[in-house]
């Protein structure tokens, strides 16, 4: 089974600019939930999707945004960039319905902003 | 939100010893999961435990969750189990990371 897949793996973008970065889950994982993560920070939770629909969202500015198609691959995207948006961002993907389960993780797509 | 505490913040290991890593977490939780990153910035998922102990292999957790508290224990320690261990306890759609335990083991 093939897992969690990211585009593209790396990313440099210029201050101002906008990105979109995606991700496909494993087969049959219909939550697909996105993290930014950076050395001062730590990994920090972006939002989570199901079925196209986002249940949750973490505070980060309304720059960063997402979206979930019919097929469950996800993608996020981040307008106006700034420095401070260099970041490892990950996607994971879960089969999280109205129980609990087991985050899998992409390899990620490290974002540099200059 | 919930608060999550992991010590020691850094580790380091002589190949073949035994460490635990605690995770403090302030808020009573659905699930609990513990995650490896490799230097390589990877996150694998080791543990989903919201209670009870479980064992895989030469690694094993436990989680109290009426006590809010999970330990990982790493058993005979090898290089390949350098890099940051993060703890994850969440409710139905939302996971909060610690900042992790940085571990290197040298051989």
């Amino acid at each position: 089974k093939a897992g969690v897949t990211q585009t593209p793996r790396y990313l440099i973008k210029t201050r101002g600019q906008q990105v979109t970065l995606s991700c496909s889950p494993i087969s049959g994982h219909r939550s697909v939930s996105w993290y930014q993560q950076t050395p001062g920070q730590g990994l920090q939770f972006l939002f989570e999707y199901f079925s196209e629909t986002q249940r949750n969202k973490g505070n980060f500015p309304g720059r960063f945004s997402g979206r979930q198609f019919s097929n469950s691959r996800s993608e996020m995207n981040v307008s106006t960039l700034e420095l401070g948006d260099s970041a490892l961002y990950l996607c994971a993907s879960s089969l999280a319905n109205r129980g609990y389960s087991p985050l899998h993780f992409g390899n990620g797509t490290r974002l540099t902003v200059t | 939100g919930i608060q999550v505490e992991q010590s020691p913040p850094d580790l380091i290991l002589q190949e073949g010893a035994n460490s635990t890593l605690r995770c403090n977490f302030s808020d009573s939780v659905n699930n609990l999961q513990w995650f490896h990153q490799n230097p390589w910035g990877q996150l694998i998922n080791l543990f989903y435990i919201p209670s009870g102990t479980k064992q895989n292999g030469r690694l094993s957790a436990t989680t109290v969750a009426t006590e809010r508290y999970s330990l990982l224990y790493i058993s005979s320690s090898q290089t390949t189990d350098s890099g940051v261990y993060f703890c994850a306890p969440g409710g139905y759609q939302k996971v909060t990371f610690g900042i992790g335990t940085k571990l290197q083991v040298i051989p």
